[in-house]
């Protein structure tokens, strides 16, 4: 079965701290995809960055960047020099290679960021 | 802007009604993806329809089903509706509905807020 876990329920810090959110993941496909999405207080979801199971080169954009290891099975997210406007929930998502799309997320984090 | 909309943006009734959700996907988009986030059991998959077809089915409850429109327009029913399906519900399209390996984008509506009082 395919599983995701985000072991953090909620992380506070202060403005231009770094901080990393963890996610694990569980399945049995050989080919997947990961994803991270952030939710603000608005509401709606925002998609962050998508990872192919073959490509475990770690990527980084601005001042997010994200680490993932097929060896430990996570898809770690760090924002580095935090700010007041990362506060949010942020999820992790699994998919299935064939199929279909249906994302499998996580219970997600959330990040306060304190001014 | 995804390009993906939601009607109603909020809807508050009672136990035991019924309510009808919308979601018109992106121009293009033949799949479309029912979630819903509930404070119990956070974002879950419910159920995906494919050109008119369901393709895939989550833990959606039987007191709700869906079906998507000839136009590709889709619909979520919830009936004999409970305070625990009090809950914000999102629509999501993608272009196909993977007959490949590659994967295929899903663009998230805004989402409908249901408050079951």
């Amino acid at each position: 079965a395919q599983k995701v876990t985000q072991a953090q329920t909620e992380i506070s810090v202060v403005e231009k701290e770094d901080v990393t959110l963890d996610c694990v993941y569980e399945t049995r496909d050989t080919t997947y995809y990961l994803f991270w999405y952030k939710q603000p207080p608005s509401g709606e979801l925002v998609f962050l960055i998508r990872r192919n199971s073959f490509d475990e080169q770690n990527e980084i954009s601005g001042r997010y960047s994200w680490n993932f290891q097929k060896s430990t099975s996570s898809f770690n997210f760090t924002i580095t020099a935090s700010q007041v406007v990362d506060s949010a929930v942020y999820f992790c998502a699994l998919s299935e290679a064939y199929n279909t799309d249906k994302l499998i997320f996580g219970t997600g984090t959330r990040l306060q960021v304190f001014p | 802007d995804s390009g993906v909309t939601q009607t109603p943006k909020h809807l508050i009734t009672a136990t035991g009604q019924r309510v009808t959700l919308r979601c018109s996907p992106r121009s293009g988009d033949l799949s479309v993806y029912w979630y819903q986030q509930s404070l119990d059991q956070g974002l879950q998959f419910l159920i995906q329809y494919y050109n008119g077809e369901e393709r895939a089915k989550g833990n959606i409850l039987e007191r709700f089903s869906a079906q998507q429109f000839p136009d590709l327009h889709s619909e979520l029913n919830l009936s004999s509706l409970e305070l625990g399906d009090s809950a914000l519900y999102f629509c999501a399209s993608s272009v196909s509905g993977r007959v490949t390996s590659s994967y295929n984008e899903q663009f998230f509506g805004p989402g409908t807020r249901l408050t079951v009082l």
